[in-house]
């Protein structure tokens, strides 16, 4: 297992667009969480799982973006008729209950 | 009044120096995370701890509970530990709470 991963790293969208960014956490961990982090800001709390429910979202979560574990595997993040205050690193991490988190590498949106 | 907050924003030092970043916390928490991140964005965790004091290399990690305080040691400071370092309480279902970071230059 290598760790968790994010795709795509880098995602450059124009406004009004949708994107979609996929994460893939370590195989045995059942809880999957989202962060965002603006340029010089500490990552922001956006949602997490337990298995395949999703069972916290912070305000930050509009309805322009929606988050689902189909299967309590992979997850991902969509956002639709993106806007240039959604541009910042969209972080997730892991973890398995009584242990730490293991963060994936990021994915940085801009829309232009 | 952010619930973790981190001093100093920004440090800068020699190679070789002991290191000290401070994190305070105004909520209840089951744990806390020190973390790293270089510039890219992918954060790495150095500790997890809810008591005591940790320590990993040149790194150590305390904190008081009764206090609502952590610090974060870095003895004989290397260019290469130029980073941003986390601090983040663990809340609830293990949702993090996040410091907004301390930005660490050492510089040779």
């Amino acid at each position: 297992d290598t760790g968790v991963s994010q795709n795509p790293r880098h995602k450059i969208t124009k406004r009004g667009q949708n994107v979609t960014f996929r994460c893939d956490p370590i195989s045995e961990h059942n809880r999957l969480y989202w962060y965002r982090q603006t340029l010089g800001q500490g990552p922001e709390f956006l949602t997490y799982f337990q298995n395949e429910a999703q069972l916290e979202k912070s305000r930050l979560l509009s309805d322009r973006f929606s988050a689902e574990r189909p299967k309590g595997s992979f997850s991902t993040l969509e956002i639709q008729r993106t806007e240039q205050g959604d541009s910042a690193m969209y972080l997730c991490a892991s973890s398995l209950r009584g242990h730490g988190y293991t963060f994936g590498s990021g994915t940085r949106l801009t829309v232009v | 009044k952010n619930e973790v907050e981190q001093s100093p924003q920004n440090l800068t030092a020699q190679e070789g120096e002991f290191i000290t970043i401070n994190c305070s916390y105004s909520v209840g928490i089951s744990a806390l995370h020190w973390l790293q991140q270089h510039p890219g964005g992918g954060i790495v965790s150095l500790f997890m701890l809810s008591s005591g004091k940790k320590k990993h290399g040149r790194l150590i990690a305390t904190i008081n509970i009764q206090e609502k305080h952590s610090s974060l040691h870095i003895t004989a400071s290397h260019p290469r530990d130029s980073a941003v370092y986390i601090c983040a309480a663990i809340q609830g279902a293990q949702k993090l709470v996040f410091g907004q970071g301390t930005r660490l230059t050492i510089n040779p």
